[in-house]
Order: structure tokens, then sequence, then C-alpha cells
């Protein structure tokens, strides 16, 4: 089942704008993750925040999380070309080991 | 690095075949899962292991069957393959509950 809706679906900008993508959610959760997918491979895992905390970096990875009004926002800063990829956001309702997945925010840097 | 391992990152099998995907991740991980992802429909559960020998069905369990006989390996059988199962295939593990997924590099399936 999926409760996560990322915005925009896609995206497109140039090398070394910032890229920002939001995940609006439905249920109370534990933490919500946000993975990376290059084209045709497997997920990889890009930070977890849980729900008491509101902000949480990670490199040129920055995350946000708002629980009154159910919603995360990933910004990458300084894109680069290997960023280039489709972004998930997954949240943990409540720590039962499955996650909820959304359909993801095609991201596309241009050089 | 923890990794998991899928046997196959392509795979062309016949209709009504027996298919075996093969999962193996390396780190103790207790849970295990596998997802088909189809454009448009996102990341689907099909089914998940919490332990050795233990499974439980996801959102989409039909036509599949899995089994766990041990810890690292967690196997996803189509038991008679069918067109509508031609997707890509994603094995994921974790550690626990509240951690995140260290997922394979999936295989795509094709049914023909």
């Amino acid at each position: 089942s999926q409760q996560g809706e990322e915005d925009p679906q896609a995206l497109s900008i140039q090398e070394g704008e910032n890229a920002t993508m939001n995940c609006s959610y439905k249920t109370s959760i534990n933490n919500l993750q946000w993975y990376r997918q290059n084209s045709g491979r497997g997920l990889v895992h890009l930070i977890l925040i849980r729900s008491n905390e509101r902000e949480k970096h990670s490199g040129r990875l920055r995350v946000t999380l708002d629980t009154s009004k159910k919603s995360s926002s990933l910004l990458i800063t300084a894109s680069r070309a290997a960023d280039t990829a489709s972004y998930f956001c997954a949240t943990d309702p409540d720590s039962n080991y499955q996650l909820i997945w959304g359909a993801g925010t095609k991201l596309i840097i241009k050089p | 690095d923890v990794k998991v391992t899928q046997s196959s990152r392509y795979l062309v099998k016949r209709t009504g075949e027996k298919v075996f995907l093969e999962c193996v991740q390396d780190m103790d991980h207790e849970n295990m899962f596998w997802y088909r992802q189809d454009p448009g429909l996102g990341l689907r559960l099909i089914y998940f292991s919490y332990d050795v020998k233990m499974k439980e069905k996801g959102d989409i369990p039909e036509g599949y069957s899995v089994s766990r006989e041990k810890k690292e390996r967690f196997s996803l059988i189509l038991e008679s393959a069918s067109t509508n199962q031609t997707s890509m295939y994603l094995c994921a593990s974790s550690q626990g509950a509240g951690v995140g997924y260290t997922f394979g590099s999936g295989t795509r399936l094709t049914v023909v």
C-alpha cells in the first residue's frame, strides 16, 4: 500500500542548482526515510528522520519533517550530474518492519 | 558495508515455468523483503520475513511464494510464471524495525 506522495513527479534543473522534493503522508509515523534509485538499479538508503526530529543533514542533503502537516522535504544542494535519479520517500507507520512507499520524484540534472 | 545480492540482473522465462529468484544478505539482518516495481505503480510488497522459516504476505502475494530456510537467504518463487509478472524484482533486508533498508541491485524478469 502507498501512503507517500512525492511532489513534483519530475524535476529538471541545471547542474549547480538546488533541488527540492516534497513528500506528504497520511498516517502518524515513527520515522520517514529517503532513498535514491539510479536507472534500472536497486534503491539506496539516503537518510532517516525520526518523528521527534525536525531537520537532519547528510553531506549535501537536508531533510525536514513537519509532523503537524504530515510532510517532509529533501533538499539537494549544489546538484551534480550524478544526482540524476529517482528519489523515494518511505514512511514507517508503526515500526512493524514494513515501510510505506511513495511513487517517487524523477530528478534530472542538466550539465 | 552490508551487501544484498540478487542472483540475476536479467532473466527471461517462458509462461508456465517455475521461476526462482534468489537473494542473499551478508550482515545477519533479521528482516528480508521482496518487492516488485512497475512504472506508475511504485514499489509493491510481495512477501516479507522477519525470521528464519517465517513469512508474511505483503500487498500482492498472489502467484508467488517464498522460502527462508537460512537467515541470509530469502527466495522468491513464481509457481507458474505469467506475462503479467514481467517486472523489476527488488530484494531488501533490514536489521530491525525503525531502520533503513538495504536493497539488492534488482532482477529484471521478462516472461514471454
